[in-house]
């Protein structure tokens, strides 16, 4: 079974530029979870799906971010305008029904010059 | 506020020998405390997790303690090797599907041949 899938793997932008992160979660699975990672702060939450309907957003940095679940198996990110402080990895993660794991997908290093 | 303080922030140790990274929690909410394992340009890896019913759990050459009454766990990694060279991050949450998982700052484990 195909695990989380993340698209693209690489990104590079310049500020100012709209960014769209695209993620699919593992088949059946209806929590989606969006996190970025930095060496300065580690991984943080930025937003979760549950059932498609976004329960915690208090971790999305600013208005520049949104995030989307707009059926079970797709969601993205988009960063509106992009700027140098927003370069980090960003993952996807999903997780079964009242399950504890979550299962991440391989990210997206987004480069923003 | 939430936090999972990690310890230590880097960690070299022999082939052979016992890898041990201690975290400590706050929330006394917490039911469910993973460990996760991540190679450079990958996703983290759920590696093992434990609820606080227990004091420890083994899988293979990972061991989690647990020791509610201090809010402190660890993860144990013995007969260390190259392979096991990675960051392992613990994380906590209060489980179920509303849990969000609260991530450590992250160890990056060498292990020497």
């Amino acid at each position: 079974d195909a695990g989380v899938i993340q698209s693209p793997r690489h990104e590079v932008t310049e500020m100012g530029q709209e960014v769209t992160l695209r993620c699919k979660p593992i088949s059946g699975h209806n929590s989606l979870f969006w996190y970025r990672q930095t060496m300065m702060r580690g991984l943080e939450l930025l937003i979760y799906f549950n059932n498609n309907v976004p329960i915690d957003d208090s971790g999305m940095p600013e208005d520049r971010f949104s995030a989307k679940m707009p059926n079970a198996s797709f969601s993205t990110l988009k960063i509106q305008p992009s700027e140098p402080r927003d370069s980090a990895v960003y993952f996807c993660a999903s997780r079964f029904g009242g399950a504890d794991e979550q299962y991440f997908g391989p990210g997206t290093r987004l480069t923003v010059t | 506020q939430q936090q999972v303080k990690q310890s230590p922030q880097s960690l070299i140790v022999q082939k052979g020998g016992i890898s041990i990274i201690n975290c400590a929690y706050e929330n006394t909410a917490f039911d469910y405390f993973p460990w996760y394992q991540q190679f450079p340009g990958k996703g983290p890896a759920l590696l093992i997790a434990i609820r606080p019913d227990v004091s420890e759990k083994k899988e293979g050459r990972f061991t989690i303690s647990f020791n509610k009454s201090a809010k402190q766990f660890s993860l144990h990694i013995m007969d260390s090797q190259p392979g096991d060279s990675a960051t392992y991050f613990c994380a906590a949450s209060k489980g179920g599907s509303q849990g969000n998982l609260i991530f450590g700052k992250g160890t990056k484990l060498s292990v020497k041949p």
